[in-house]
Order: structure tokens, then C-alpha cells, then sequence
């Protein structure tokens, strides 16, 4: 299957500063890659579809302002988590979806963990 | 009624018994299926894709989707330790830029 990778696996910051995280297709070309958000024990929960060289979407009650995301190539989407705070603490996972087929390939996920 | 119904668990089942994962769901409109797999901090895996009801086997796992009992299936022959995971439904409908639906997922353990 398609390989999609994340970077950083995990990452530890302060309250108010922002964390980046990069989202890769590694053999395959990605014009739309999403990225969820998990809780413990919770399903996926999308925030927003990022179509390459246009604005991303996002879901009702994601703040676009807190999430920015940038797709600006056919393998890389970013996610910057702004002024990032405690309750911003959660799995973050990326996906994309393959050229041509109806399924999607999940990154192996972020942890983020706001002190 | 939410759009996909997945009892959360967990299912306990012996070392190869056969396991049974189930989703149903509301909207007629969903075209594809999948099923993932998911590790503990680990981001899904996709084990089974298929497209409008009938049967797909790949190796131990078999997907089956009924849609005129908007209903669809994962089952796992010869379980093992190592597929003791929680598992997603997800499907969406057939338009180019639809996102997918998921279940919450049914944690399974699987006991040697």
C-alpha cells in the first residue's frame, strides 16, 4: 500500500508556542491529504481537507486561525498548531488519499503534549 | 441516529477463534467500505477496501457488505495475539471530494 509518513512522532512544548507538523506521501503524488485529531479511546475526529495549492477546509468548530495549514506540494501538507495550549494536547494524524482510488493511507500519527 | 453505528467493545476472544466486526449505517449513499486497523498510539491501517455489497477476502480477513441491510462485516479467521487492535469502519459516498465517515471502532483482544 501507499506510504504516507509524519514528522514529528511526538513532540513536548510550552504553552504558547507553536508546533509544526509535516505530513508526507512517500511514493505517490497527493493532491487532497486530511488531518484528524484523536482523543484517548475516541474515533477520528476530521479537522480539515487540504487540497494542494488551494485553501484548506475545515470542519465546523476547528479554528482555522489555531490550525494552519499549508499544502503546497503534491507530497507535503503541514499542520501549525498556534499559541498552542494544554487542551491542545492530542494525537494529530494525517492522511492521504490516492490518485484514482477511493481510499485514503493514515500517517502513523503526532503526540502533542502542551505543558 | 448517527451515521455509522460500531459497538465499541471490547470483544475477547481465544487465540484462532473466528472474529466477527460489524458496522451498520443510515446513509444509502455510501458507495466504499473500509476497514482499518489500529495499534495503540499508531496511526490506522487500511486492511480491506470494497465497493458496493458482495464479499472480498484477502488471507485470514473476509469484508462483506450487505447494502440493502446497510450493514457490512469484518471477519478474522485464526485470530492471533497480533491482531488484538481496534478496528474502524469507514465509508463514504461516491462524489470525488467526499470525506470519509468512520465508526468509533471496536477494540479487539485477542488472549494466546
Amino acid at each position: 500500500g501507499a506510504v504516507v509518513s509524519q514528522h514529528p512522532s511526538w513532540v513536548i512544548c510550552k504553552s504558547g508556542t507553536s508546533v509544526k507538523i509535516e505530513c508526507r506521501s512517500l511514493d505517490f503524488q497527493a493532491t487532497t491529504m486530511f488531518w484528524y485529531r484523536q482523543f484517548p479511546k475516541q474515533s477520528l475526529m476530521l479537522m480539515a481537507t487540504s487540497n494542494e495549492g488551494s485553501k484548506a477546509t475545515y470542519e465546523q468548530g476547528v479554528e482555522k486561525d489555531k490550525f494552519l495549514i499549508n499544502h503546497a506540494s503534491l507530497t507535503l501538507s503541514t499542520l501549525t498548531v498556534t499559541s498552542a495550549h494544554p487542551e491542545d494536547s492530542s494525537f494529530y494524524i494525517c492522511s492521504a488519499r490516492v490518485p484514482r482510488q477511493e481510499t485514503q493511507y493514515f500517517g502513523p500519527g503526532t503526540r502533542l503534549l502542551v505543558l | 441516529q448517527k451515521e455509522v453505528e460500531q459497538d465499541p467493545g471490547p470483544l475477547s476472544v481465544p487465540e484462532g477463534a473466528i472474529v466477527s466486526l460489524n458496522c451498520t449505517y443510515s446513509n444509502s449513499a455510501f458507495q466504499y467500505f473500509m476497514w482499518y486497523r489500529q495499534y495503540s498510539r499508531k496511526g490506522p491501517e487500511l486492511l480491506m477496501y470494497t465497493y458496493s455489497s458482495g464479499n472480498k477476502e484477502d488471507g485470514r480477513f473476509t469484508a462483506q457488505v450487505d447494502k440493502s441491510s446497510k450493514y457490512i462485516s469484518l471477519f478474522i479467521r485464526d485470530s492471533q495475539p497480533s491482531d488484538s487492535a481496534t478496528y474502524l469502519c469507514a465509508m463514504r459516498v461516491s462524489s470525488g471530494y467526499s470525506t470519509l465517515t468512520f465508526g468509533k471502532g471496536t477494540m479487539l483482544l485477542v488472549s494466546p
